[in-house]
């Protein structure tokens, strides 16, 4: 099974902030990331797909990069409703998402 | 506008059975990947199982052999049929529609989720 790491399992940042959240894969999986935000109590939501292709209606705020083993997503600028937590998704084999990463407000 | 329903989730004793249901409105479920994700409390989110178009089926190791989904295309509703259930087990299982892009998929709707607890 691939295994997804992400790291760190959590951050605190300010408004107006640029943070990096890194999923790094057990095995090459080329392109096949994807990225949700959830917000506490609610389902996850599509941000970003293929590494780097950003779902329709998401802002242009949220970029993501990577190919292989390494990802990052990137969030510019952080708005109070950014704070959330983000996770990676591998869709390469059999499909499996890493832990998570809470975004917190400093 | 596609809308996910689940619904079924309820507090089972260990080694119970639980159906849980998911209608579907503006997608149709018997033509597309559906898929059911599941995340226990405080922890990250685990996918669980697919139903092709076909009527194939996958299931994850942590699952095969004791939950079954399946579909009733007339209701456009899918199915998650749990059985033998855990301790382990406990969690919000939300059903979403996958879509598929050349190589590569994505759930792109998620329904909001049905909490199942499995204690005794």
């Amino acid at each position: 099974d691939i295994q997804m790491t992400q790291s760190p399992s959590s951050l605190s940042a300010s408004v107006g902030d640029t943070v990096t959240i890194t999923c790094r894969a057990s095995e090459n999986i080329y392109t096949y990331v994807n990225w949700y935000q959830q917000k506490s109590g609610e389902a996850p939501k599509l941000l970003i797909y293929a590494a780097s292709i950003l779902y329709s209606g998401v802002s242009s705020r949220f970029s993501g990069s990577g190919s292989g083993t390494d990802f990052t997503l990137t969030i510019s600028g952080l708005l109070v409703e950014d704070f959330a937590t983000y996770h990676c998704q591998q869709s390469h084999h059999a499909r499996s998402f890493g832990q998570g990463t809470k975004v917190q407000i400093k | 506008e596609v809308r996910l329903v689940e619904s079924g989730g309820d507090l089972v004793q260990p080694g119970g059975s639980l159906r849980l249901s998911c209608v579907v409105s503006g997608h149709t479920v018997s033509t597309n990947y559906m898929a059911w994700v599941r995340q226990a409390p405080g922890k990250g989110l685990e996918w669980v199982s697919v139903i092709y178009p076909s009527g194939d089926t996958y299931y994850a190791g942590s699952v095969r052999g004791r939950f079954t989904v399946s579909r009733d295309n007339s209701r456009n509703t899918l199915y998650f049929h749990l059985s033998s259930l855990r301790a382990e087990d406990t969690a919000v299982y939300y059903c979403a529609t996958v879509t598929l892009l050349g190589a590569t998929d994505y759930c792109d709707y998620w329904g909001q989720g049905t909490l199942v607890t499995v204690s005794s």
